[in-house]
């Protein structure tokens, strides 16, 4: 099947910086990746969907200037966690699917550990 | 809106034995369904779905599903567990096209030897 990286894989941060996580498809052209956030023992909740060459659409509830995200070309969308706090530690996870086939399934990066200190 | 609906928290089940991972949907058209697992710390790996076609659908691993259009269920099951079948499951559904999947709860399944 069709491969999403993401890295980093884990990161901790002090309190107030910023965090930036990359989502690449390595075989394929992705011109929509979705971002997602699950906290522990979780489900999955949309953050954003994020399309290349133009704004995200974030989910209601989802501070877009906290969590930004650019998707400048057609294999990365980068989200970046600003002024990260504590409660922005959970377990982020981006997806995409091979664009022009409607019914194939998604396939998600190994997700990003972010802890924030 | 699409839902999906996995009504147990924990399955547990001895080695060898057959499991039953329970999902109910519920959508305004045809849908989407898929199964997905995760293991501890890692991003979601595909099992199976269901689009169209056979109710009964084959998948990764030795698991299958089977779409009950009249219960609204999509059920994941295989015949004999093993220990290392034991994760977290997540049942999802979504509308034709680019659209994000939306997911149950998830169901964590242990499989004691």
């Amino acid at each position: 099947g069709a491969v999403v990286s993401q890295h980093p894989s884990r990161v901790i941060c002090k309190s107030g910086t910023s965090v930036k996580i990359e989502c690449r498809s390595l075989d394929f052209q992705a011109t929509t990746m979705f971002w997602y956030r699950q906290f522990p023992k979780q489900s999955l909740m949309l953050m954003a969907t994020s399309n290349e060459g133009s704004k995200a659409t974030y989910e209601q509830g989802v501070e877009k200037d906290k969590f930004l995200i650019n998707h400048a070309s057609l294999t990365l969308s980068t989200l970046t966690v600003t002024s990260a706090h504590p409660e922005d530690s959970s377990f982020y996870i981006c997806s995409a699917r091979v664009p022009g086939q409607g019914n194939t399934e998604a396939f998600f990066g190994q997700g990003t550990r972010l802890t924030v200190v | 809106a699409q839902s999906v609906a996995q009504p147990e928290d924990q399955v547990n089940v001895a080695e060898g034995n057959p499991l039953t991972v329970k999902c109910t949907y519920s959508v305004s058209g045809n849908p989407y369904l898929f199964w997905y697992v995760q293991y501890p710390n890692r991003g979601l790996q595909f099992l199976l779905k269901y689009i169209t076609g056979d109710n009964l659908v084959k998948g990764s691993y030795g698991f299958e599903a089977e779409f009950n259009k009249s219960q609204t269920s999509f059920h994941l099951k295989k015949p004999s567990a093993l220990v290392s079948d034991s994760a977290l499951y997540f049942c999802a559904v979504r509308d034709p096209g680019n659209t994000p999947l939306v997911f149950g709860k998830g169901t964590r399944l242990s499989v004691i030897a």
